[in-house]
């Protein structure tokens, strides 16, 4: 079964430095996802990215957050000086159409440790 | 605000037994998600409910999406220790983005 993959499954990271978060979504899918889930809280929508551009993002994704689709099969997340409070999991997630009614495939997460 | 509460917020069952896991929001819902998630790692999509009245089933797992489409409930029978997990809803609220609001979750244990 298709599936959207993370890489890395880990990363641990010094405060201030920057971090990519890479994510290969499902091949035929057209909307892509990242969302983050801070340890024993809820998971939480970061941004939508559709056409090479952004769709829709929260107000937890401010400046030092960006995203890219550098090619064909990747979609990154970029936290450009982290912060400790970055500290989460994150989820790439991606679907075939953005409207509802659509599944939206998750990925297995990339977790982030900022010390 | 846009807020889902999932109820109960954990439970412990006895293998073999039937249980409910209760999400609602306060506001109507164009898409309601239920996913799987095993500590520390990804949602395994499980169903998604759309229509009012609408129910769905996959081996013993089934969901519902009650008429006003407000509130949804799964349903697990003869629990096994496989299902042991967190069960999240997530729901669309806009219709048109993708963009899903997640309840609490409620994590299971099944006991042997």
């Amino acid at each position: 079964e298709p599936e959207v993959t993370q890489t890395p499954s880990h990363q641990v990271t010094q405060m201030g430095q920057e971090v990519i978060l890479r994510c290969v979504p499902i091949s035929n899918h057209l909307y892509f996802y990242w969302y983050r889930q801070i340890l024993g809280q809820k998971v939480e929508f970061l941004v939508s990215f559709y056409n090479n551009e952004i769709s829709e993002k929260s107000e937890i994704f401010d400046d030092q957050f960006s995203v890219e689709r550098p090619d064909g099969s990747n979609f990154t997340l970029k936290i450009r000086s982290t912060k400790l409070e970055d500290s989460a999991m994150y989820f790439c997630a991606s679907s075939l159409q953005g409207h509802s009614g659509n599944t939206i495939y998750f990925g297995e997460g990339s977790w982030l440790t900022v010390v | 605000s846009q807020e889902l509460e999932q109820s109960p917020q954990s439970l412990i069952v006895q293998e073999g037994k039937n249980l409910t896991i209760n999400c609602t929001s306060s506001k109507t819902l164009y898409g309601l998600y239920w996913y799987k998630q095993k500590y520390g790692e990804g949602l395994i999509f499980l169903m998604m409910l759309q229509k009012g009245g609408e129910e769905k089933s996959h081996e013993k797992i089934t969901a519902k999406l009650d008429e006003k489409k407000q509130q949804s409930s799964l349903h697990i029978t003869a629990s096994q220790p496989s299902h042991a997990g967190i069960y999240l809803c997530g729901a669309d609220m806009a219709g048109n983005t993708g963009k899903l609001i997640f309840g609490q979750g409620t994590t299971l244990q099944v006991k042997p």
